[in-house]
Order: C-alpha cells, then sequence, then structure tokens
C-alpha cells in the first residue's frame, strides 16, 4: 500500500529552527509537495520538490531524497505564525496526491 | 471571484438527505478535485476532473457523484447522506502556467451528518 509518515506533534521556540520530517513508500514518485494549514483553513501551497536536493524559499526549505524516500520541511527564525500544520504529499504514478496525516506544530515564545 | 469558492461554509444535514456542495474557480484550471479531510487522517481524494467533461474516481468515492459541465464548476452530491460522511470538504484545482502540478485549495465546507 501508499504511505506517508510524518510526526503527529513537534514543538519548538520562537526563533528557532525546527525540520519536520516526512518519509514516504508510494506506487511511483512524480514530485512531493510541502503545505501549511493554519486551524480552520484551507492548505497553501509552500513548496515543491521533484529533484533531489534544497529548494530554499526566503525562512523556508524543502529537501528531497528519493532513493531514500525521505523529504523535510525546514523551517528558521521561527514566528508565533508559524503554528500550524504542515502536511507532506507525494504524486504518485497515477499523478494523484498522496497526502500525510499532517504534522502539528506548536510554537512557545 | 479570485481563486476558489465553497459553498456552504458549512452544514448539519438530516441522514437520509441529499446534498449538494458547490465549487467555483475563475482561474481556468483545468483539473478539479474533491477531498475530505478527518481528524488524524491525511486528505482523501473522492473524486477528480482532469478537464471539463470527465471524471474520475478517487481513494474514496462510494456516496459520492460529482459532474464538470464547465471549466468553472465542479459540484459534489451526497445522494443519501449518512454519518460517516461528517467531515470537512475541500475543493481544489491546478493547472497555471507556472506551476501546472500544484493544487489550490478553497476554504472548505464543514459538513455534519445527524
Amino acid at each position: 500500500g501508499q504511505n506517508i509518515d510524518q510526526p503527529t506533534e513537534m514543538t519548538a521556540t520562537e526563533g528557532a529552527i525546527v525540520q519536520i520530517n516526512c518519509t514516504y513508500q508510494t506506487s511511483g514518485f512524480n514530485g512531493l509537495f510541502w503545505y501549511q494549514q493554519h486551524a480552520g483553513e484551507a492548505p497553501t501551497f509552500l513548496s515543491y520538490n521533484v529533484l533531489d536536493g534544497l529548494e530554499e524559499k526566503g525562512r523556508f526549505s524543502s529537501f528531497l531524497s528519493r532513493s531514500k524516500g525521505y523529504s523535510y520541511l525546514l523551517l528558521k527564525e521561527l514566528q508565533m505564525k508559524d503554528s500550524a500544520s504542515y502536511l507532506c504529499a507525494v504524486r504518485d504514478s497515477n499523478y494523484q496526491l498522496i497526502w500525510g496525516a499532517g504534522t502539528k506544530l506548536i510554537i512557545k515564545p | 471571484i479570485a481563486g476558489i469558492t465553497q459553498a456552504p461554509t458549512s452544514q448539519i444535514l438530516a441522514a437520509g438527505r441529499r446534498m449538494t456542495l458547490r465549487c467555483t474557480q475563475d482561474m481556468r484550471h483545468n483539473a478539479m478535485y474533491w477531498y475530505r479531510q478527518d481528524l488524524g487522517l491525511g486528505l482523501r481524494l473522492i473524486h477528480y476532473s482532469n478537464t471539463a467533461g470527465t471524471t474520475g474516481k478517487g481513494e474514496v468515492p462510494d456516496g459520492y457523484s460529482v459532474s464538470r459541465a464547465n471549466t468553472d464548476d465542479f459540484p459534489l452530491t451526497l445522494a443519501s447522506a449518512v454519518p460517516s460522511q461528517t467531515s470537512v470538504y475541500f475543493c481544489a484545482s491546478s493547472g497555471s502556467p507556472d506551476r501546472p502540478d500544484t493544487q489550490y485549495f478553497g476554504p472548505g465546507t464543514r459538513l455534519t451528518v445527524l
């Protein structure tokens, strides 16, 4: 079966750095997405990786290793507004997105 | 309209009733999707449409139907609602020229079936 694993919840301190991991086992791979979802709101797109390596976008970076079935989202200089759930999703061989259950990130002052 | 809109925002429905959730996008995206999101689970695809006039089944299609008569609209119908269909429903679309594979989501409909 297809599976996306990410931690259920993480806690970090304002101003610090946090890394949210995602491992996947899917039938085929056609890219990995990270989305942010604030409570009661819709998911919003953060990043997309299709090749191995690091993609940097401001305070957020995303890394992919296809051989290991592994990705992480790195958030730097954490702000209180970063408190949200972070969703990992993989596009499979049918070009459909398979979603992880999300990681709830709690930021403490 | 800018982006994707969904209606209603929330709804309480008696079991056995028919309900249509509406979704409209103004981005001229070819592909549209319906997901449900339940606590502790990832988003699960119900139905999708790659282009107007075509639809396909996702991971959890039973009890739901869709139509895609034009590019902008993608309604989801529950023919006879059951309590297990209590969920938050998100509509999404993809196909922007700069990021063709990225899905953009509507604000969601919170549905409670009693």
